[in-house]
């Protein structure tokens, strides 16, 4: 009864190199989400997908692409890292509309890039 | 844009109150709150609806103004398991659960 699951836990890159964060929940939720969190600014919203086969932008988009592979998984792809995007990752989950539910979150992935 | 909260961050002894508020500059449908212990993922604290009532269970509780646009959670008796950054999330009808988070408030009880 995992949830949702984030691999890797942590990373280091330096800048320039490409990186994929992988997601994948087994709580048969439609919608997927990305945000990061930095010191001070909470939790913005990177990319979403609200059912298989779409995905979309959120707040903070730039240098990011994402894919949604199928129901279960939401993987979020840097193709040249930069430190600006030193932050820890969460992967989160939701039934179609959180009007009435919450959001379940992954544990995180914290990159450093230097 | 952002919601705001107030207090940036509070410092408690067990057993006392506090209160958090979330304000938005835009018309909300739902506020969402949620609370982050160091290192860890958020956690779902509870839902308030537009339109809906007072939620809470134990001794945390939260209200919901959808004219001024404003939420507040309300903390009683507190524990030191309360102790963690807490979260507003807000949702404006975009037609899709977008959340947009506030940027925490800072919760610490002590003995």
């Amino acid at each position: 009864n995992a949830g949702v699951t984030q691999t890797p836990k942590f990373q280091v890159l330096k800048t320039g190199q490409s990186m994929t964060l992988q997601c994948a929940q087994d709580m048969n939720h439609n919608s997927m989400y990305w945000y990061r969190q930095d010191p001070g600014m909470g939790l913005r919203l990177i990319y979403y997908s609200a059912s298989e086969g779409t995905t979309d932008k959120g707040e903070v988009p730039n240098g990011y692409n994402v894919s949604r592979l199928n129901k279960r998984e939401f993987s979020l792809r840097l193709e040249s890292a930069a430190p600006s995007q030193t932050s820890v990752y969460f992967c989160a989950t939701g039934q179609e509309s959180s009007y009435n539910s919450p959001l379940h979150f992954g544990n995180g992935t914290r990159l450093t890039v230097t | 844009q952002q919601p705001v909260q107030s207090p940036q961050a509070v410092i408690l002894r067990e057993g006392e109150d506090a209160v958090i508020n979330c304000s938005s500059s835009k018309a909300l449908y739902s506020v969402h709150w949620y609370r982050q212990k160091h290192g860890e993922a958020p956690v779902f604290l509870m839902i308030l609806l537009k339109g809906g009532e007072q939620k809470g269970h134990d001794k945390i509780s939260a209200s919901f103004n959808e004219k001024k646009q404003q939420s507040s959670l309300y903390l009683t008796a507190s524990q030191l398991s309360y102790s963690g950054t807490y979260f507003c999330g807000t949702e404006s009808n975009t037609g899709f659960q977008k959340l947009v988070f506030g940027t925490g408030t800072r919760l610490l009880v002590s003995p």
